[in-house]
């Protein structure tokens, strides 16, 4: 299929390094941020989430840290694996009635074997 | 548990054209958003809904952009007419409330030449 962006910055790294995809967010009172994943063909898919009341986070194979004072995001992927190829999104949500979600833009993360 | 369902998959149609895409959300999920991605760029939100009301309409181009969740279940959005510029995948997504993980589907691909 089509791929999600042609034009974006692109991660490459080789199986089994880490990887660290960064985000800057633009508004200071978001209070909710989420890693999706973008696959070829497919909407995007949840990751990792990250209140603002917290500054690190891990997962399965994957960290999100927060800073708060430089607005800034960034995702970890522990032992890249051909499957972790895709698009990265970050997104930030100031939590609310309605909650609006605002993308950044995207990385693509190319796994090289 | 079924997915978010959006048919159909890709649309061709020529300017001043109409089209509509359906979204089918997750079961029990009370909210619905529908978002805009052009090639290269993280998804942009047009409109979302509470059950079968609006709360945030605010990037909707209502000169030519409508939509609807009947019931609270399913939901279409039409584009009436159509410009080259409403090149897009239009993606559904669904939570159980705001604030909670958005569930994407696979979205609509729509060329419009």
């Amino acid at each position: 299929g089509e791929s999600v962006g042609l034009h974006l910055p692109t991660l490459s790294v080789q199986e089994g390094d880490n990887s660290i995809i960064n985000c800057a967010y633009s508004n200071s009172a978001s209070d909710y941020f989420i890693w999706y994943k973008q696959e070829s063909g497919k909407g995007p898919q949840f990751i990792i989430d990250i209140r603002s009341n917290m500054d690190k986070r891990q997962g399965q194979r994957v960290t999100v840290l927060l800073n708060k004072t430089v607005k800034h995001l960034s995702l970890q992927i522990a032992a890249t694996q051909p499957g972790d190829s895709a698009v990265y999104f970050c997104a930030e949500m100031l939590t609310g009635t309605a909650s609006k979600l605002t993308f950044g833009t995207g990385t693509r993360l190319q796994v090289t074997l | 548990e079924a997915g978010v369902a959006q048919s159909p998959r890709y649309k061709i149609i020529e300017k001043r054209q109409s089209v509509a895409f359906w979204c089918n959300p997750i079961s029990g999920h009370a909210t619905l958003y529908w978002y805009q991605q052009i090639l290269g760029q993280g998804p942009k939100l047009l409109i979302q809904f509470q059950n079968n009301g609006v709360v945030d309409d605010s990037q909707l181009p209502k000169d030519r952009f409508s939509a609807e969740r009947l019931k609270g279940v399913d939901s279409t959005l039409k584009i009436q007419p159509a410009k080259l510029e409403d090149s897009a995948v239009y993606l559904c997504a669904s939570s159980l409330a705001p604030s909670y993980e958005q569930y994407f589907g696979p979205g609509t691909r729509l060329t419009v030449t």
